[in-house]
C-alpha cells in the first residue's frame, strides 16, 4: 500500500534554532517528492519538489534532502523564525498518473520566542 | 493575480441539504483538483480535472459531483450532505497536470454537516 509517514507529529523549538523533519514513504513507482508548508487556516504552499535524481534542494532557509534508495526525505529548517510555525506536509507522487499524490499527515511545528 | 479562490469560506449544513463549493483560478492552468482534509489524515483527492470538459474520480468520490464549467472554474457539489462530509475542502490547480508541476491551493472551505 502506498503510504507516506512523517515524524515527529509535532515539534516545539525556540526561535533561532534549527530543526529537521522526517518523511518515509513506501510509494511505488516513484515520480517525485515535495514538501508543503500549511499555515493554520490556509491552504498548503509548495516549498520544494525533488525528482528521483535530486539529492537536495533549497528554498531560502529550507533545505530538503532525498534518499531514493532508502525512501526517506528530510526537511531542514535553519535559524527558525516565528513565522515558520505551521504544519509541514510531505507529498509523494506515484507515476504513472499525474494526479496520484500521496499526502503525509504533516508535522506541526511551533516556534517560540 | 488572486491565484486560487474558493467560496464560501465557512458553511454549516443540515443532513440531507445540498450545496455547491465554488473554485476559480486566474493562472490559466489546465488541471484542477478537489481535496478534503480531515484531522489525523493526509489530504485526499475527491475529483480531478485534467482539462476543460474532463473530470476523473479520485480516492474518495462517493457523495460528490463536480463540474468543470470552463478553464477557470471547477465546482464541487454535495447533493445530500452527510455528517461524514464534515471536513475542510481545498481546491488546487496546476499548469498541465504533469507530476512535477507545482500545485497551487486555495484557502479552503470549512464545512460542518449537522
Amino acid at each position: 500500500k502506498n503510504q507516506v509517514e512523517q515524524s515527529p507529529q509535532s515539534l516545539i523549538i525556540l526561535e533561532g534554532k534549527n530543526c529537521t523533519l522526517q518523511c518515509n514513504y513506501t510509494v511505488s513507482p516513484f515520480s517525485n517528492l515535495r514538501w508543503y508548508k500549511q499555515d493554520t487556516g490556509r491552504g498548503p504552499v509548495s516549498l520544494t519538489i525533488m525528482t528521483f535524481s535530486e539529492n537536495t534542494k533549497s528554498n531560502g532557509r529550507y533545505t530538503a534532502t532525498l534518499d531514493a534508495d532508502t525512501k526517506q526525505s528530510s526537511l531542514h529548517i535553519t535559524a527558525s523564525q516565528l513565522s515558520d510555525s505551521a504544519s509541514y506536509i510531505c507529498v509523494v507522487s506515484a507515476s504513472p498518473g499525474t494526479y496520484k499524490y500521496i499526502f503525509g499527515t504533516g508535522t506541526r511545528l511551533k516556534v517560540l520566542a | 493575480n488572486a491565484g486560487v479562490t474558493q467560496t464560501p469560506k465557512f458553511q454549516v449544513l443540515k443532513t440531507g441539504q445540498s450545496m455547491t463549493l465554488q473554485c476559480a483560478q486566474d493562472m490559466n492552468h489546465n488541471s484542477m483538483y478537489w481535496y478534503r482534509q480531515d484531522p489525523g489524515m493526509g489530504l485526499r483527492l475527491i475529483y480531478y480535472s485534467a482539462s476543460e470538459g474532463t473530470t476523473d474520480k479520485g480516492e474518495v468520490p462517493n457523495g460528490y459531483n463536480v463540474s468543470r464549467l470552463n478553464k477557470r472554474e471547477f465546482s464541487l457539489r454535495l447533493e445530500s450532505a452527510a455528517p461524514s462530509q464534515t471536513s475542510v475542502y481545498f481546491c488546487a490547480s496546476s499548469r498541465a497536470g504533469a507530476s512535477t508541476d507545482t500545485q497551487y491551493f486555495g484557502p479552503g472551505t470549512r464545512l460542518t454537516v449537522l
